[in-house]
C-alpha cells in the first residue's frame, strides 16, 4: 500500500471547519483513501473513503486532489467531541490482500 | 449489530504465563484483523484472515504469538509466555469483501504484564 504523510499535530477552534490534510504522492489508480479516528484509546473509528471524486456523509467531508496525491478530510464544524488522533490510509483490495496500515496520524485538539 | 466484541477489556498477568485474547467479529464479515497499539510503535498489524484462513501473519512479533480462527464467528490470539514487553491494547477489526469496505474495531483488550 502507498505510503501516507500527515502533520503530527493541529489545533482547531471550537466551531470552525478543521482541515486535516493527507499527502500519498505515490497512490495507485485502484487504491482507495481511508480515514479513522480514534478518541482517547477506543478502537479506531470509520469516518470515510474515496477513491477520485469527493465525498461527504454525516460525519466529514473528504476533498480528493484531481491527481490524487493529495486529499483532505473536513470536518465542517468541529466540536470538543471531535478531539483524536485522525489516521488517513491508502488501501489496495484485490485477489484476497486486505492489508491495512496505520501511519502516526495526525493528534486533532480542538480548543473551547 | 453489536459490532466487534473483545474479551477480556482488561488482562493483567504475570510474566511467563498463558494469555488468550478473544474476538467475535461483526456477522457475516469476511475478515478479520489483529493489531497492537503501544506508545512507541503506534497501531501495528499482527495478522488477518480471510474466510477463516489466515492470510498474513508476517506481523505476529515472535513464535510465543500465536493466532487461531476456527468459525467465522470467533477468534483469539494467545501469547504463550507472556512478556513485560507485550503489554499494549490489542484490537480486533473485522470488514466485509468488496471494494470500498471499511474496517470496524473492538473496543480492544488492555494487556498489562508484570
Amino acid at each position: 500500500d502507498a505510503k501516507t504523510t500527515q502533520p503530527p499535530s493541529m489545533d482547531c477552534a471550537e466551531g470552525r471547519a478543521a482541515n486535516l490534510p493527507c499527502n500519498h504522492s505515490t497512490i495507485s489508480g485502484n487504491e482507495y483513501v481511508y480515514w479513522y479516528r480514534q478518541i482517547h484509546s477506543q478502537g479506531p473509528q470509520y469516518i470515510i473513503h474515496g477513491l477520485k471524486n469527493n465525498e461527504t456523509n454525516e460525519m466529514a467531508s473528504l476533498i480528493i486532489t484531481e491527481d490524487r496525491k493529495s486529499s483532505t478530510l473536513i470536518l465542517p464544524h468541529a466540536t470538543l467531541r471531535d478531539t483524536a488522533v485522525y489516521y488517513c490510509i491508502v488501501r489496495v483490495y484485490g485477489g484476497g490482500y486486505q492489508k491495512v496500515t496505520f501511519g502516526t496520524g495526525t493528534k486533532l485538539q480542538v480548543i473551547p | 449489530d453489536a459490532g466487534v466484541i473483545q474479551s477480556p477489556r482488561h488482562e493483567v498477568t504475570e510474566m511467563g504465563q498463558e494469555v488468550t485474547l478473544r474476538c467475535k467479529p461483526i456477522s457475516g464479515h469476511d475478515y478479520l484483523f489483529w493489531y497492537r497499539q503501544t506508545m512507541m510503535r503506534g497501531l501495528e498489524l499482527l495478522i488477518y484472515f480471510n474466510n477463516n484462513v489466515p492470510i498474513d501473519d508476517s506481523g505476529m512479533p515472535e513464535d510465543r504469538f500465536s493466532a487461531k480462527m476456527p468459525n467465522a464467528s470467533f477468534s483469539t490470539l494467545k501469547i504463550q509466555p507472556s512478556e513485560p514487553r507485550d503489554s499494549a491494547v490489542y484490537f480486533c477489526a473485522s470488514s466485509l469483501a468488496g471494494l470500498g469496505s471499511p474496517l470496524h474495531f473492538g473496543n480492544g483488550t488492555r494487556l498489562t504484564v508484570t
